[in-house]
């Protein structure tokens, strides 16, 4: 069974420039969630989605990430415009209805 | 949502056991506790889950008591590979799981 496919890998940018990852989940999981890492930290929710609905974006800064999960397959996230703070490892997950979560390998991102 | 207490880091010694334990206080009814292991520059990696009891799979046990305010991780002869952070996090099914990272536990496996 393929895992969570995350592209692309690393990623620079300069501040106030645009970004988009993409994440393509294990097939047939409803939940996709995002994450942000910073160094040293747990992983931050982002957004959480059920099929192509939102259940959670209350940690998403909305003047600036934009998320987006069409047909509830692959899903975007996207940063317009980046600040230097937005220098993380975006993970991406997914699930079938369960507590356990499938992570892909991650965008590192680096704002500078 | 419960959040989570685990030790900042943890130090052992190839070949003995190590037990992590969580504690998670505000834990609700519909609650699991799922643990994680994440090496650098992978994302987290799922080890198990459980909801009361105890648990075991090929990687490691999971004992929970009656109350289940607590949890404990329990990886049987570690080695230098296991060096790692240790996620335990908690979380009921709102549409799809819903759960909050810590800051994780850091062990340290040394020959």
């Amino acid at each position: 069974e393929a895992g969570v496919a995350q592209s692309p890998r690393y990623k620079i940018i300069e501040k106030r420039q645009s970004v988009a990852f993409w994440c393509n989940p294990i097939s047939g999981h409803a939940t996709l969630y995002w994450y942000q890492q910073i160094l040293g930290q747990g992983p931050k929710l982002l957004i959480q989605f059920q099929n192509n609905g939102v259940v959670d974006d209350s940690q998403l800064p909305k003047d600036r990430f934009s998320a987006e999960r069409l047909k509830g397959v692959d899903s975007t996230l996207k940063i317009q415009p980046a600040k230097l703070e937005d220098s993380a490892v975006y993970l991406c997950a997914s699930s079938l209805g369960a507590p356990a979560q499938y992570f892909g390998p991650g965008t590192r991102l680096t704002v500078l | 949502l419960a959040k989570t207490t685990q030790p900042v880091s943890m130090d052992s010694y190839e070949g003995q056991e190590v037990n992590i334990t969580c504690s998670h206080n505000n834990i609700a009814t519909n609650d699991y506790i799922t643990w994680y292991q994440q090496f650098p520059s992978q994302g987290p990696r799922f080890i198990i889950q459980g909801y009361k009891t105890k648990v075991t799979n090929e990687v490691a046990s999971l004992f929970i008591p009656a109350d289940r305010k607590s949890s404990t991780l329990s990886l049987p002869r570690v080695s230098l590979s296991d060096t790692a952070v240790y996620y335990c996090l908690v979380g009921g099914n709102t549409g799809g799981f819903k759960t909050i990272f810590g800051a994780g536990t850091r062990l340290f496996v040394k020959a």
